[in-house]
C-alpha cells in the first residue's frame, strides 16, 4: 500500500520557470511533511518541511503548500535553475506505535533546461 | 561537524556471498534508519534503531537481512546469501532523537550482485 503518492514521475522545465511537484497522503496521523533533494551519487538532503498547522512555508525560491482537508501538499520551485536538476522526494511522518518512520513518495526527476 | 558516513561506497559481490554495510551516524544522534533505493524507486524502509530500544525491523524484506547497532552509534547491515534482486543503493540516515523527523542521510552504498 502506497501511503504517499507523488507526481509527476518526471518533470522538464525551462530556466526561470516554475516547477511544481505534488504529493497526496492517506494517513491522517501524519504531522510532518518534508521534501528532500537528491543529486546523483549523493544521499537525499532535507530541503524544506512543513507541519499541518500552517498552509504554506517559504524558504527562498522553495515553497511548500499544504492542504490538510484534501490531504495534499506540493513543492513549488520558483525561478527554476539548471542547478535545481535533481530528484525530489516528498515524505510524511507521524508517530506510529512509538516509531517515527517517514513514508516516502517515489520521487520526481526534475530537469531544468538552460 | 561530520555528517553521516557509509562504507564502502561501492560493493560488487557474487550471488550467494554475504555482505556487510557500515553506517556511522552523526555524533549524538540517537535514531538511525536504513533504507534501500532501487533504480527509479523511492526509499524503501528497512530498519529503525532508537537509542537502546528494540529495533523496528518491520521493513526487512527477508530473513537474509539483519542489522545491529553497537553502543548506540555505528550500525552494520548484513545481507546473507545475496541475490541479484538485492542490487540497490543502501542509504543510512540519522536524526537527533525519536521526536525529531529531520533526517540526515549518508551518501549510500551501491551494492551490485553479479
Amino acid at each position: 500500500q502506497q501511503q504517499v503518492k507523488q507526481s509527476p514521475q518526471s518533470l522538464i522545465v525551462q530556466k526561470g520557470g516554475i516547477s511544481i511537484i505534488n504529493c497526496a497522503y492517506e494517513n491522517t496521523a501524519f504531522d510532518y511533511f518534508p521534501w528532500y533533494q537528491q543529486f546523483p551519487g549523493k544521499g537525499p538532503a532535507l530541503l524544506i518541511a512543513i507541519r499541518p498547522d500552517v498552509s504554506e512555508k517559504k524558504e527562498g525560491r522553495f515553497t511548500i503548500s499544504f492542504n490538510k482537508s484534501a490531504k495534499q501538499f506540493s513543492l513549488h520551485i520558483m525561478d527554476s535553475q539548471p542547478g535545481d536538476s535533481a530528484t525530489y522526494f516528498c515524505a510524511a511522518a507521524g508517530e506510529s506505535g512509538g516509531s517515527y518512520i517517514p513514508t516516502f513518495g517515489r520521487g520526481t526527476s526534475l530537469i531544468v533546461h538552460p | 561537524g561530520a555528517g553521516v558516513s557509509q562504507s564502502p561506497s561501492n560493493k560488487v559481490t557474487e550471488k550467494g556471498k554475504d555482505v556487510e554495510l557500515r553506517c556511522d551516524p552523526i555524533s549524538g544522534h540517537t535514531a538511525l534508519y536504513w533504507y534501500r533505493q532501487s533504480l527509479g524507486q523511492g526509499l524503501e524502509f528497512l530498519i529503525y534503531f532508537q537509542g537502546n530500544s528494540a529495533p523496528d525491523k518491520s521493513g526487512l524484506p527477508s530473513d537474509r537481512f539483519s542489522a545491529e547497532r553497537t553502543g548506540g552509534s555505528v550500525s552494520t547491515l548484513t545481507i546473507q546469501r545475496t541475490q541479484q534482486e538485492d542490487s540497490a543503493v543502501y542509504l543510512c540516515a540519522s536524526s537527533i532523537d525519536r521526536g525529531s523527523y529531520e533526517q540526515y542521510f549518508g551518501p549510500g552504498t551501491r551494492l551490485t550482485v553479479t
